[in-house]
């Protein structure tokens, strides 16, 4: 059975980095079936979609897709060594609080088919 | 890209049926045979339900299903039951870009 972990800082000062690391148990970041993903939720509002990252082989850095809101502050990366995957949201505000979520998507249907169990991220000073 | 129109609200008494709509554009719910529904229950991390517009995972009982026609798709919970309550976001693939869009999300009351 797959499992994805969510770990990293709870408390992030305004201006900082944001960074987040999933652990993935019980099946390979290198299966090319999948893309590896990252959601957020704010406290009381919807899903955000943030991006995600493909695995295309050891000599390559892994192709990355963000969301347009993000891409100007995010970095997607694997470490297949660890069989992780980490996000990086750079220049963070009180906006950015919130539950985040690490995924697998499913290439075929692009299905979001196992989650974390989610990790709260609190932006203040 | 928009967030998909879900409405904020839906309720019905158990063994009804509900059915909560998701509204996109032609470049994604209606290009695309790609969208999905998952439920979340308070505190917990969203579940997958539906994928693929009406396909369900394994586990997933078949009072739950999902249908599409043009920009809009749709999920009906049948039999309703005290554990259905609770919150249901749509999404879709939305393009060459790679990116998925959600749905503002649903809150599911069983009265």
């Amino acid at each position: 059975q797959l499992q994805l972990q969510e770990s990293g800082p709870g408390l992030v000062k305004p201006s900082e980095t944001l960074s987040l690391t999933c652990t993935v148990s019980g099946g390979s970041i290198r299966d090319k079936g999948y893309y590896w993903a990252w959601i957020r939720q704010p406290p009381g509002k919807g899903l955000e979609w943030i991006g995600s990252i493909y695995y295309k082989g050891d000599s390559y850095n892994g192709d990355t897709y963000y969301d347009p809101s993000y891409r100007s502050r995010v970095t997607m990366s694997l470490d297949t060594s660890k069989n992780q995957f980490s996000l990086r949201l750079t220049s963070v505000a009180a906006a950015d609080t919130a539950v985040y979520y690490c995924a697998r998507r499913v290439i075929a249907a692009t299905e979001l088919d196992y989650w974390g169990q989610g990790t709260l991220v609190t932006v203040s000073s | 890209q928009s967030a998909l129109t879900q409405p904020p609200s839906a309720s019905g008494s158990p063994g009804q049926s509900v059915t909560i709509s998701c509204t996109g554009t032609s470049s994604d719910v209606g290009a695309y045979n790609y969208v999905s529904w998952y439920q979340q229950h308070p505190g917990k991390a969203p579940k997958l339900i539906i994928y693929a517009v009406n396909k369900r995972p394994s586990g997933v009982p078949d009072r739950f299903s999902g249908s599409k026609s043009g920009n809009a798709a749709s999920l009906t919970v049948s039999g309703l039951q005290a554990e259905d309550e609770g919150a249901y976001y749509c999404s879709s693939y939305a393009g060459s870009s790679g990116g998925v869009i959600f749905g503002g999300g649903t809150k599911l009351t069983v009265l």
